[in-house]
């Protein structure tokens, strides 16, 4: 079974803080994503990555930033966090074979206040 | 304009009748992916089912179905004989081509009345 699993389950942070979420998969997935799901939004990308140090933007990434030095993580960074970051942060992993089904790991409740 | 459109954003299903819930997709690939994923209140997304758009069938995975209508552009999922265990979120996805991003929509909220 793919194993992918996340940091933290809550995280409570301040404004200004910066934080770090941490995601692994043990399936030698090629790519991974970062989404947040808001209600009413549904999950909206942030960035991905497609190999060891390599990222693309997703739909919102402004306020973020991820790195991926190793093939089984792959951290995203809030320089300096904000209240309208408080979401739920989800990260996924998928081959890069058909279908590409991804997936998902357990989640990260993030609070700003 | 939405890649993926979700109009029902509750759905109430009486325990083992089944429910079909709808989702219309926007693209002009001929090429794409069409997935069904479910989130219980527990917060993870776990994938359902998978229809190719060169499919000719329609996708089934045990009580799961996907009602496949390419000149509607529309993928429903349907879930025959429900259980109290499918109330949750499901969200619908999309793939174009063969790049890697998934567009999702805004979730249907499912729940199944004992």
């Amino acid at each position: 079974d793919v194993k992918v699993t996340q940091s933290s389950r809550y995280l409570v942070k301040r404004t200004g803080e910066k934080v770090f979420l941490e995601c692994v998969q043990d399936m030698d997935h090629e790519n991974m994503f970062w989404y947040r799901q808001d209600p009413g939004l549904g999950l909206r990308l942030i960035y991905f990555s497609y190999d060891v140090k390599m990222k693309e933007k997703g739909d919102i990434p402004e306020g973020y930033s991820v790195s991926r030095e190793k093939k089984e993580r792959f951290s995203l960074i809030l320089e300096s966090a904000s209240t309208n970051q408080t979401s739920m942060y989800l990260c996924a992993s998928s081959l890069q074979l058909a279908p590409y089904e991804q997936y998902f790991g357990p989640g990260t409740r993030l609070t700003v206040t | 304009a939405q890649k993926i459109t979700q109009t029902q954003p509750g759905m109430f299903v009486q325990e083992k009748e089944a429910v079909t819930l709808d989702c219309t997709y926007d693209t002009s690939d001929q090429s794409y992916g069409l997935f069904w994923y479910k989130q219980p209140s527990s917060g993870e997304m776990i994938f359902l089912i998978y229809q190719g758009s060169y499919d000719e069938q329609n996708a089934t995975e045990g009580r799961y179905s996907l009602n496949f209508q390419k000149a509607r552009k529309s993928a429903n999922l349907v879930i025959s004989a429900s259980q109290l265990g499918d109330s949750a979120m499901y969200f619908c996805a999309m793939r174009e081509g063969a790049g890697n991003q998934f567009y999702f929509g805004t979730g249907t909220s499912l729940t199944v009345i004992p």
